[in-house]
């Protein structure tokens, strides 16, 4: 069955970067995309982005732009993402998924703190 | 920008009872890019329909989804115990947007 096993929980300073992975499973890592979705305590889900898990291409949203790098390997079947210049308002749980469109299977969540 | 706005921000209802969950899009959605997710606590969202109206893999029929253009909604025939929650409503491809979420509670 398919599986998206995240990494643990971050805590960060402000102005850090953090790198979340997403270790995929149980079906054909290039033929999907990976989306990457975030939600802040008690808030809704904000979509940050996605890569292509067959050539490395996807798009950003435009709020993350220079900020944010989402990248794959495919000999681990792993996509990761990187939040640099953490502030605050990046504490959330970042969620990594199926689908460059629609996301038909999520990952776990990774809680990232940004704390001094 | 796609604004998507979902109605009411809760619903009390009754198990047993219909639900009917709405979003409105600020600007017509090309093709049928809409797709509704449940969200229990402390869980990952979960994919119930996308294609406004295509029930993902397991999704019980009491699930459906329906509309075009700007206006979408999410029926649950007859609520079960299972099914309180936080829905949400997506347009994917870009841009891709979240609604802010559809609390349904035990009345």
């Amino acid at each position: 069955q398919v599986q998206l096993v995240q990494s643990g929980a971050e805590v960060k300073k402000p102005g850090a970067a953090v790198k979340v992975s997403c270790k995929a499973s149980g079906y054909s890592f290039s033929s999907y995309g990976i989306s990457w979705v975030r939600q802040a305590p008690g808030q809704g889900l904000e979509w940050m982005g996605w890569i292509s898990g067959n050539n490395g291409n996807g798009n950003y949203a435009q709020k993350f732009q220079g900020r944010v790098t989402m990248t794959t390997d495919t000999s681990t079947t792993t996509a990761y993402m990187e939040l640099r210049s953490l502030i605050s308002d990046d504490t959330a749980v970042y969620y990594c998924a199926r689908g460059g469109g629609y996301q038909d299977s999520w990952g776990q969540g990774t809680l990232v703190t940004v704390s001094s | 920008e796609v604004v998507l706005t979902q109605s009411p921000g809760t619903l009390s209802l009754s198990p047993g009872e219909r639900a009917t969950l709405s979003c409105r899009a600020s600007q017509s959605l090309s093709g049928t890019n809409l797709a509704w997710y449940q969200q229990k606590p402390g869980q990952a969202p979960r994919l119930l329909i996308y294609g406004a109206s295509t029930r993902a893999t397991g999704i019980p029929d009491r699930f459906s989804g329906s509309g075009s253009g700007t206006d979408f909604t999410l029926t649950i025939s007859r609520l079960e115990p299972e099914d309180f929650a936080v829905y949400y409503c997506q347009r994917y491809g870009s841009p891709y947007t979240f609604g802010q979420g559809t609390k349904v509670e035990i009345k």
